[in-house]
């Protein structure tokens, strides 16, 4: 079965950092690419960021590029969203989603974790 | 403002058939697979459609996913009270992103 699970979320001041880990399990972790999706309270869904399979290439929403870093550890079977420089506006609940096998790059998003709330605030 | 453009909202009466629409470019939908979202109230969200018109293990055949040129739908037929959710389509933008549509809420009246 497969089962991701994210977390890590919490209250930081604008500015500050956060790392959030999703841990995942039931497939062959290291073949697929995995995603960060964001939703902020009462808003749709918004894509943050993917990682391929091979780890090899990264990509980025514009409104976190610079200040997001997504990296995985295959060993681990865990993805981690390296949150820096935060703003008021990255406040949202945070959803760590399996993508598909090698590259990722078609937007499906076959199994999502149960999100972890970020909030930025003083 | 969301890449994909989907009506704010939707509604129909138990067992009618509804359909979303999502509108995109010549970046995304028209040269991409689409696929849809369905969440819950409270709920993460669930690949409800993928590659288009492909239904994950478990999903109901009252739904189906079309795409033509740069627009596609979600059809719901047979409507449930519990279907009762937001529905998001996506797709890969060649821009280097998956983008998503606002979303539509759907209501069971």
């Amino acid at each position: 079965e497969v089962q991701v699970l994210d977390s890590g979320g919490g209250l930081v001041q604008p500015g500050g950092s956060l790392r959030l880990s999703c841990a995942a399990s039931g497939f062959n972790f290291n073949s697929y690419a995995m995603n960060w999706v964001r939703q902020a309270p009462g808003k749709g869904l918004e894509w943050v960021s993917l990682i391929s399979g091979s780890g090899g290439s990264t990509y980025y929403a514009d409104s976190v590029k610079g200040r997001f870093t997504i990296s995985r550890d295959d060993s681990k079977n865990t993805v981690y969203l390296q949150m820096n420089s935060l703003r008021a506006e990255d406040t949202a609940v945070y959803y760590c989603a399996k993508g598909s096998y090698g590259s990722g790059k078609n937007g499906v998003l076959d199994y999502w974790g149960q999100g972890t709330l970020v909030t930025v605030s003083s | 403002q969301s890449v994909l453009t989907q009506p704010p909202s939707a509604s129909g009466t138990p067992g009618q058939r509804v359909t979303i629409s999502c509108s995109g470019s010549t970046s995304n939908i028209g040269s991409n697979i689409v696929n849809w979202y369905q969440q819950l109230p409270g709920t993460a969200p669930k690949l409800l459609i993928f590659s288009n018109n492909q239904r994950p293990s478990g999903v109901p055949d009252r739904f189906s996913g079309s795409k033509s040129g740069t627009s596609a739908s979600l059809a719901i037929s047979g409507l449930q009270s519990e279907d009762e959710a937001d529905y998001y389509c996506a797709a890969w933008d060649d821009s280097l992103n998956v983008v998503f549509g606002g979303g539509t809420k759907l209501t069971v009246l």
